[in-house]
């Protein structure tokens, strides 16, 4: 059961366009949702992350919308770049020993094109 | 300030040997987590140690183990390999066990013969 559902699998834009990544979670205790950039050959990197008592984050190109009561969430890249040509990951954490552990979407792999 | 380094980078094991993986976390961070990396079950959290302490574990079998040193550089073991366990094995360090994990390392890939 994939209690993190990522969509879309793989993202083609042109430079300039607007990326879209979606993420449904089912468990309502997540509370703690992270965005992660994986680029070939490296570990992944946080990217952004956002609390259920928001509903929007903005850090430079990169936006989380948050719907709590959906259990949804998605990730806009705006104006996008060949640079962005990556896998980004959402995660659903929620606190266990005293630490946030995720639970991972399966990824979207984006290509921009220059 | 030195990121999150994992040694070896690439590993090639047989069947039924047994894997040491190393992580050094940045300097400072006390929290070290690793997770597994394969295209069919994607990103798992495999375990987390805080101060030397194990406080949290995935669904992984016994053959997975792990430990942290009292400069919070850590080790997992994996015993008995098996051809499914061929993966990119990933650790990351947070300075906030709170934040989760906030900074990977590259990942040592890991593949049975």
């Amino acid at each position: 059961q994939q209690q993190v559902k990522q969509s879309p699998q793989s993202l083609i834009v042109q430079k300039g366009g607007i990326s879209i990544i979606n993420c449904a979670y089912e468990n309502t205790a997540f509370d703690y949702f992270p965005w992660y950039q994986q680029f070939p050959g490296k570990g992944p990197a946080l990217l952004i992350a956002i609390r259920p008592d928001v509903s929007e984050k903005k850090e430079g190109r990169f936006t989380i919308s948050f719907n709590k009561s959906a259990k949804q969430l998605s990730l806009h890249i705006m104006d996008s770049q060949p640079g962005d040509s990556a896998t980004y990951f959402c995660a659903a954490s929620m606190r266990t020993g005293g630490s946030y552990i995720p639970t991972f979407g399966r990824g979207t792999s984006l290509i921009v094109h220059p | 300030k030195a990121g999150v380094t994992q040694t070896p980078r690439y590993l090639i094991k047989t069947r039924g040997q047994q894997v040491t993986l190393s992580c050094s976390p940045i300097s400072g961070h006390r929290s070290v987590s690793w997770y597994q990396q394969t295209p069919g079950q994607g990103l798992q959290f495999l375990f987390e140690y805080f101060s030397e302490t194990q406080r949290n574990k995935g669904n992984f079998p016994g053959r997975f183990s792990g430990r942290q040193f009292s400069n919070s550089r850590s080790e997992m073991n994996v015993s008995t390999l098996e051809l499914g366990d061929s993966a990119l094995y990933l650790c990351a360090s947070s300075l906030d066990p709170g934040l989760g994990p906030q900074h990977f390392g590259d990942g040592t890939r890991l593949s049975i013969l």
